[in-house]
């Protein structure tokens, strides 16, 4: 069974139309991440949280929002889609802690924007 | 700022090593990773180095980190087609352990 699950895994909408991504963990980790891959530019943080209360944004949080509903899930939202947020988006998993720090990844949800 | 380069595309032929290369600008990394992500999957960890090592050596992969010019490389010896992957180089700054900066990703493709 998989660790880090994201459903959808594609998913094509229409410009102005609202969508939620979904994350749900089973690894009893209290932080994860909200990335968008896009080719030639890596992986961008868009929110992150390290605990039910705590939310922050990531290095590309406009027109993105996120709602930490429990421990084990993490969900990213488009209020309002856009062609440019077309793109594929990974969640992801930490323990937390001062030394290195592992991020488990999800299969990642494949977002085009028409 | 933070800024992690890496070079977009390698071709190896199979049984040859591959050596895939990292820049950076931020010298105060703690931690320095290369993840590696198959085809339509996410990334999974394949190693890491702590800032204060100069090499880190796990089986086929030896880690590289040259802190002065601020480049860290990758190198898999004995190539294998199952190696062909796109691999990120990312680093984490002091009291920021669990936020991690990506590299570009470099695509490799493994020939037989």
């Amino acid at each position: 069974d998989a660790d880090v699950t994201q459903t959808p895994r594609n998913r094509i909408t229409k410009t102005g139309k609202r969508i939620m991504l979904e994350c749900s963990q089973t690894k009893g980790h209290d932080r994860m991440y909200w990335y968008r891959q896009d080719p030639g530019l890596g992986l961008r943080l868009i929110y992150y949280s390290f605990d039910v209360k705590d939310i922050n944004k990531g290095e590309i949080s406009d027109g993105y929002s996120v709602s930490r509903q429990a421990q084990a899930k993490f969900s990213l939202s488009l209020e309002s889609a856009i062609p440019n947020q077309t793109a594929l988006y990974f969640c992801a998993t930490s323990r937390g802690g001062p030394s290195y720090n592992e991020q488990f990844f999800g299969p990642g949800t494949r977002l085009t924007v028409l | 700022g933070e800024d992690v380069e890496q070079s977009l595309f390698l071709s190896v032929r199979e049984g040859d090593s591959s050596v895939i290369n990292c820049t950076y600008t931020d010298s105060s990394s703690t931690y320095l990773y290369w993840y590696k992500q198959e085809p339509g999957a996410g990334l999974q960890l394949l190693t890491y180095i702590f800032s204060n090592m100069d090499m880190k050596q796990d089986q086929r992969l030896t880690v590289l980190l040259n802190k002065k010019d601020k480049h860290l490389s990758l190198r898999i010896a004995d190539t294998q087609t199952g190696d062909s992957a796109i691999y990120f180089c990312a680093e984490s700054l002091p009291g920021t352990a669990s936020k991690l900066t990506f590299g570009t990703g470099t695509r490799l493709q493994v020939t037989l």
